[in-house]
């Protein structure tokens, strides 16, 4: 039973480079979430995915690209890092979008020098 | 877009005391999560609710869904060390498909 696995777990990089975080998922979930997590900010949704080919912004969008292009995953790039996106970002998956259980995984912990 | 505004921001208490939080929004939801997250982990979800007055008990955690779906209260009976967590409400917004988090509650329970 793996769930919904990410990686890396702890991630440094230098401003300007470009980094991709990966999430994948064993349940076949339809939906799949990418949030970022910042102290006092809750969790805020950055990009979001009905299913594989279809993805939507969320509130905080800019700098960063995703892609869908297999059920299972859904990573999420950063294309040119910039230091106010260090960050812990999540990936979450779900069967039903709102209705269900959305499913977290660990975390990756993003450090933008 | 639809805010969610959680209360207290911090909590701190002795094992043994009751607490509520609480979950206000200026919009309505079609249903309201409530999720437990400890450091270094993902949330985990405690609860769903859907009906409008909705009250659901988990064993010393009591969830309740505003008549109008607007807010959400989460009170802990007795509380323990092992809730100590963040407390994060999320309102569901179906014909958008997705969800909005409030900030969170970070709850401490002494011993």
């Amino acid at each position: 039973d793996a769930g919904i696995t990410q990686s890396p777990r702890y991630k440094i990089t230098e401003t300007g480079r470009q980094v991709t975080l990966m999430c994948h998922q064993t349940w076949s979930h339809s939906y799949m979430f990418w949030y970022r997590q910042d102290l006092g900010h809750g969790l805020r949704l950055i990009y979001y995915s009905a299913a594989a080919d279809i993805t939507d912004k969320g509130e905080v969008p800019d700098g960063y690209v995703v892609s869908r292009s297999k059920t299972e995953n859904f990573p999420l790039t950063l294309e040119s890092a910039t230091r106010s996106q260090t960050s812990v970002y999540f990936c979450a998956s779900s069967q039903i979008s709102g209705m269900k259980t959305q499913y977290f995984g660990p975390g990756t912990r993003l450090l933008v020098l | 877009t639809q805010l969610l505004e959680q209360s207290p921001q911090f909590l701190s208490i002795q094992e043994g005391e009751n607490l509520t939080v609480y979950c206000n929004s200026s919009s309505v939801f079609s249903s309201l999560q409530w999720y437990r997250q400890e450091p270094g982990e993902g949330p985990v979800l405690l609860v769903t609710v859907v009906t409008g007055g909705e009250v659901k008990k988990l064993k010393r955690l009591t969830f309740q869904f505003g008549d109008a779906r607007k807010d959400s209260s989460l009170h802990i009976t007795a509380a323990q060390p092992g809730d100590t967590g963040l407390y994060l409400c999320a309102g569901a917004d179906t014909n958008a498909g997705k969800s909005t988090f409030g900030d969170g509650t970070t709850l401490t329970v002494k011993p």
